[in-house]
């Protein structure tokens, strides 16, 4: 069973558009919810990450949305610029569990 | 400067082969992790380890194995046995559950 269910698995917006990328997890125990980019050839980067203890995280122009009732949470990014374009992945984890839960990605391409 | 390294950048096999990937990290974490990951497609895991002299099998472990004997070093090796093992690699370590940290990844060919 997937623990973390992430969409579109593919996003396209122009320049100055606000993407937004969604994920949902099943495991009430988790509390703990980062966000990581990936360049092509890179390892992933952690961007932004949130506990359940808050409903919203801002860093930047990147933030977190976090639901707690509805197990969701997502990634907003703020004027989005060409440079933005990569792959996001969401993931869960939490002090009861001992690995990360992936979700399956997005791949952003922002045009000019 | 901290961080994790990951070598070589390009791998090349040929069948038959076992060859090893090297992750080092300088960060004292204690949890380590390599994710396998396909063009286009996710994370996924195939050893962890929380602790030295300790490690578990993660979603596709088939075919590959690791040893963890020193906090530093958590290096995995692809057997022959992986019929597929054309991807890349991602080696990552956390502090606990906390937010992990990834090195640049491992290319590996088969040729």
């Amino acid at each position: 069973q997937q623990q973390v269910k992430q969409s579109p698995q593919s996003l396209i917006v122009q320049k100055g558009g606000i993407p937004i990328i969604n994920c949902a997890y099943e495991n009430t125990a988790f509390d703990y919810f980062p966000w990581y980019q990936q360049f092509p050839g890179k390892g992933p980067a952690l961007l932004i990450a949130i506990r359940p203890d808050v409903s919203e995280k801002k860093e930047g122009r990147f933030t977190i949305s976090f639901n707690k009732s509805a197990k969701q949470f997502s990634l907003h990014i703020m004027d989005s610029q060409p440079g933005d374009s990569a792959t996001y992945f969401c993931a869960a984890s939490g002090n009861n569990f001992n690995k990360f839960y992936f979700g399956s990605g997005t791949k952003l391409n922002v045009k000019p | 400067d901290g961080g994790i390294t990951q070598s070589p950048k390009y791998l090349f096999r040929k069948e038959g082969q076992n060859v090893t990937l090297s992750c080092e990290q300088n960060l004292n974490h204690d949890a380590m992790y390599w994710y396998r990951q396909d063009p286009g497609q996710g994370l996924r895991l195939i050893y962890y380890s929380q602790i030295v002299n300790d490690f578990q099998k993660g979603d596709i472990a088939e075919g590959y194995s690791v040893s963890r004997e020193k906090k530093e070093s958590f290096p995995l090796t692809v057997t022959s046995a992986q019929k597929n093992p054309t991807a890349f690699y991602l080696c990552a370590s956390s502090r606990g559950w906390g937010e992990a940290f990834f090195g640049q990844g491992t290319r590996l060919t088969v040729v």
